[in-house]
This record gives structure tokens, sequence and C-alpha cells, in this order.
């Protein structure tokens, strides 16, 4: 199994700030057909998860400039700019380049 | 819109079986593969398997173990998860996703989830 490690588990902001969530693959996400299927998501509370970026860095259809994703390899990054009360959740990596599998989570919160 | 509204979560005894239905509106269902998803309680998200748009080929998680069988029915627009032989740690919020349409790997929509506890 593709293993996809977070950190940090959990962090808090102020609003208006930056928040930046590691994710880390255990191999390179890197498909036979030269994309990379990493994907991020957010799960507010009492919801389903919703989904941000796909493809490392393609942000779904709504979802605001304010996140951007980024890396190759084995290392991606989220960042969240400018962070607002709706942003708050727990935010989830997932690859789907092997099977699929999902990061543990990173519980984002107010400071 | 895309909707996609789960059904048939209970509660089950260890070694039974439950069927899970998703009946998906708002798009063309049979133009897309679908996935199953799970959530266990105060955990990570965990991939079951998915379905190919006519739903001859279905790729499950290794750690499913034959158990569980997906399958749909596209004139009801209905995916479905058959569900056997369940043990505790598959006590769950099952969740039916569809993928992207750029990216077949991602999970772009989701339904509410429908709960499943397996205890005697």
């Amino acid at each position: 199994d593709v293993v996809m490690t977070q950190t940090p588990v959990s962090m808090s902001v102020s609003l208006g700030g930056q928040v930046s969530i590691s994710c880390r693959s255990s191999q390179s996400l890197v498909h036979n057909n030269g994309n990379t299927y990493l994907s991020w998501y957010i799960q507010k509370p009492s919801q389903s998860p919703q989904l941000l970026i796909y493809k490392v860095s393609n942000r779904f259809s709504g979802i605001s400039d304010r996140f951007s994703g980024s890396g190759s390899g084995t290392d991606f990054t989220l960042k969240i700019s400018r962070v607002e009360p709706d942003d708050l959740g727990v935010y989830y990596c997932g690859q789907g380049t092997q099977y699929r599998t999902f990061g543990g989570g990173t519980k984002l919160e107010l400071k | 819109e895309v909707q996609l509204v789960e059904s048939g979560g209970s509660l089950v005894q260890p070694g039974g079986s439950l069927k899970l239905s998703c009946v998906a509106s708002g798009y063309t269902f049979s133009n897309y593969w679908m996935d199953w998803v799970r959530q266990t309680p105060g955990k990570s998200l965990e991939w079951i398997g998915e379905i190919n748009t006519d739903g001859s080929k279905t790729n499950y998680a290794p750690s499913i173990k034959d158990r569980f069988t997906i399958s749909r029915d596209n004139a009801k627009s209905t995916l479905y998860l058959q569900m056997s032989n369940v043990k505790s740690d598959d006590t769950a919020i099952y969740y039916c996703t569809r993928p992207h349409y750029y990216d077949g790997y991602s999970f772009a929509y989701w339904g509410q989830g429908t709960l499943v506890t397996v205890s005697s």
C-alpha cells in the first residue's frame, strides 16, 4: 500500500493568516501515464468530505484561489491564505496512483 | 446539480450481511465510474473499491478481501455495496462517490453517508 503521511496532525491559525499542510507518500505518485494523482479534501464538522484540489494543483469548481496545491514525486503541500472561518475542519490528502489511500488528516482550528 | 444519496445502513450482527444503495442524480450516471469510501469512527478515510461504467469491471482495496461486492444498475442510476461476513472493524460511515471528469482517481462528489454498525 502507498502510505500517506500528513503533518501536522493539528494546527491553529488566526483568521486572515496563512497555513501550510504537508503530505508525503511512501512511494512516488507519478503514474505510468505521467500524471500525478494527488488530491486534497476538507471535511467540515458533521459534513461529508469535499474535494478542494485534484492532480496536485488544480482547484475543483468553486474553490477559492486562496487554496493552492503544489509538489511532486512524494512531497506535496496545501497552502491556505487569508484563512476564513469556513476553512476550519479536517484536511485530507489522497492518492490515486496505486489503488487509493488517504492521509490521516490535519485538523485546522482557530487560535 | 450532482446528488448522491446513500441508504441501507443499520445495525448488523458480526458475520451478517447488508446491502447499501446509492441513488445518483444530476448527471448521466452511466458515463462515470463510481467508488465506495468509508470512514471509521474518529479515524481517517478508507477506499473500498470502484466499478466501471457498465458494471463489468470492479477493483477493490486489498484489505477488503472478497467480503464486499460493488455493483450498479444504470437504468436506476443506482450503485450498490453488498457486504458479507461483516466484522466489528467494518463499523463506519459508508460514502458513495463520483470522480472528477478530468481526474478519475479523485472523489469529486460525495453522498451524505450511511452508518453501518456491526455489533452483537
